[in-house]
């Protein structure tokens, strides 16, 4: 049973608009959550990490939240870029360092 | 600068091939990861580490050995590798114990074809 799901699957936008991306899961204990950036073919960048029980990150353009109580995650980006073309995984760090990673959002910025 | 080198980017072998994929951090960080990424499916843990001789299961590990020779070092073994393990495969380093954006990190990936 996946126990992390993302969604949507892909997404499509206009370059300047922004869009927000979800993940949802059902990893217990939830001690981080992590967002992620990885361009096609590439390593995964760290884009923010989410720790508390309602928690909220900025980072640029980017900017996140986190509800343990409803086990949900959202990654907004602002003002999208060219460059921000790219898959987004959500990942969920429980105990003993062990993590659960979702499918990714796979997100095409158009000019 | 905290890093995490693989080796090789790309690999082709054949069905039955040995082939060793190595992976270098220089994070000062306990604990590697070999991970394999597949269409459809997110990142799957082959093997883990958290110590120079330490080698943890993880949830796909058949048909994998792995073995980490020192904190820095940690290989993945295919010593009979199938189709079914062609595959982008990540290696990545993380610390416990501190809670940080930069806490966990990922190499680039070798991109392995078994024909």
């Amino acid at each position: 049973k996946t126990q992390v799901e993302q969604s949507p699957q892909s997404l499509v936008v206009r370059q300047g608009e922004n869009c927000v991306l979800q993940c949802n899961y059902s990893v217990t204990p939830d001690n981080h959550l992590r967002w992620f950036k990885q361009d096609t073919g590439k390593g995964l960048v760290s884009l923010t990490v989410l720790v508390d029980q309602k928690d909220k990150t900025s980072n640029g353009r980017y900017s996140a939240t986190l509800d343990k109580d409803a086990k949900h995650s959202t990654l907004h980006i602002t003002a999208t870029l060219l460059d921000d073309t790219a898959t987004y995984i959500c990942v969920v760090e429980s105990n003993y360092n062990v993590l659960y990673f979702g499918s990714g959002t796979k997100l095409t910025v158009e000019p | 600068e905290a890093a995490v080198t693989q080796s090789p980017r790309n690999k082709v072998t054949v069905t039955g091939g040995n082939v060793t994929l190595s992976c270098r951090q220089t994070n000062s960080h306990n604990y590697m990861y070999w991970y394999r990424q597949d269409t459809g499916h997110g990142l799957r843990l082959i093997h883990y580490s958290y110590g120079a001789g330490n080698l943890q299961i993880g949830d796909v590990p058949d048909g994998y050995k792995a073995t980490r020779t020192t904190q820095e070092d940690f290989f993945l073994l295919l010593e009979l590798a199938s189709p079914s393990q062609t595959s982008l495969y990540f290696c990545a380093s993380s610390e416990r114990d501190r809670v940080s954006n930069e806490r966990l990190f990922f190499g680039h990936g070798t991109k392995l074809s078994v024909l």
